[in-house]
């Protein structure tokens, strides 16, 4: 599987769009980008994945830049119940997940 | 649409004990897996099932640990004898096609060894 890097922790205001990044220098042609959070006491829940193109749904927008060695996670409107770590996950599948540290995202009011 | 529901969920056992973690997953999906994080680490796989059949259990730590999934229903993974190593949160997921739709984790069952 790709390696990715994501910052350890970031900040975002309530109501504000949270960005964030995910970079993965070395993913392979047909492997997808999946983005997962666990907010504290639940387990992983899935938000988005993509391959090529840029994906939205009611969770979130998935940007993969056009080498596809980078991407970003946008959440449109940040909400405090959006404090979460966020994981971005490079594989063929999501089978046999491999969770990183994540990125810490805390939502202030 | 019920979820993942795993009980209990929270366990506090000696050293030594058994303890046997179960699972339902969501009705209908045929792929079950079961994940753990332990104290201060990344959240792992351990094993999946298809159905009643297990499909790769290369991330089962050592044979203390069992986990069946009899019927293809629910699942249970055993921990026997536990060690203070197996303290951490146990999560177990589940899915109706291998890959690209994402899994429905449970909240987990936090084993506590003492």
């Amino acid at each position: 599987d790709a390696k990715t890097t994501q910052p350890p922790s970031m900040d975002c205001a309530e109501g504000r769009a949270a960005n964030l990044p995910c970079n993965h220098s070395t993913i392979s042609g047909n492997e997808y980008v999946y983005w997962y959070r666990q907010i504290h006491s639940q387990g992983p829940q899935y938000i988005i994945h993509g391959l090529k193109n840029n994906e939205t749904n009611e969770m979130a927008s998935l940007i993969i830049t056009e080498d596809r060695k980078s991407s970003t996670l946008i959440l449109p409107h940040a909400t405090l119940r959006d404090t979460a770590v966020y994981y971005c996950i490079v594989r063929l599948n999501d089978y046999k997940l491999s969770f990183g540290a994540g990125t810490t995202v805390t939502v202030r009011a | 649409e019920a979820g993942v529901t795993q009980f209990p969920s929270h366990s506090v056992i000696e050293k030594g004990q058994t303890v046997t973690l179960r699972c339902d997953p969501i009705s209908g999906h045929d792929n079950l897996y079961w994940y753990r994080r332990v104290m201060g680490k990344e959240i792992k796989f351990l094993l999946h099932f298809v159905k009643e059949s297990k499909q790769d259990e290369s991330g089962m730590p050592n044979n203390r640990f069992l986990a069946e999934r009899t019927g293809g229903t629910y699942s249970t993974l055993k921990v026997q004898p536990a060690e203070l190593e197996d303290s951490g949160v146990y999560f177990c997921a589940s899915s109706l096609n291998l890959g690209g739709l994402g899994y429905t984790f449970g909240s987990g069952t936090r084993l506590t060894v003492v």
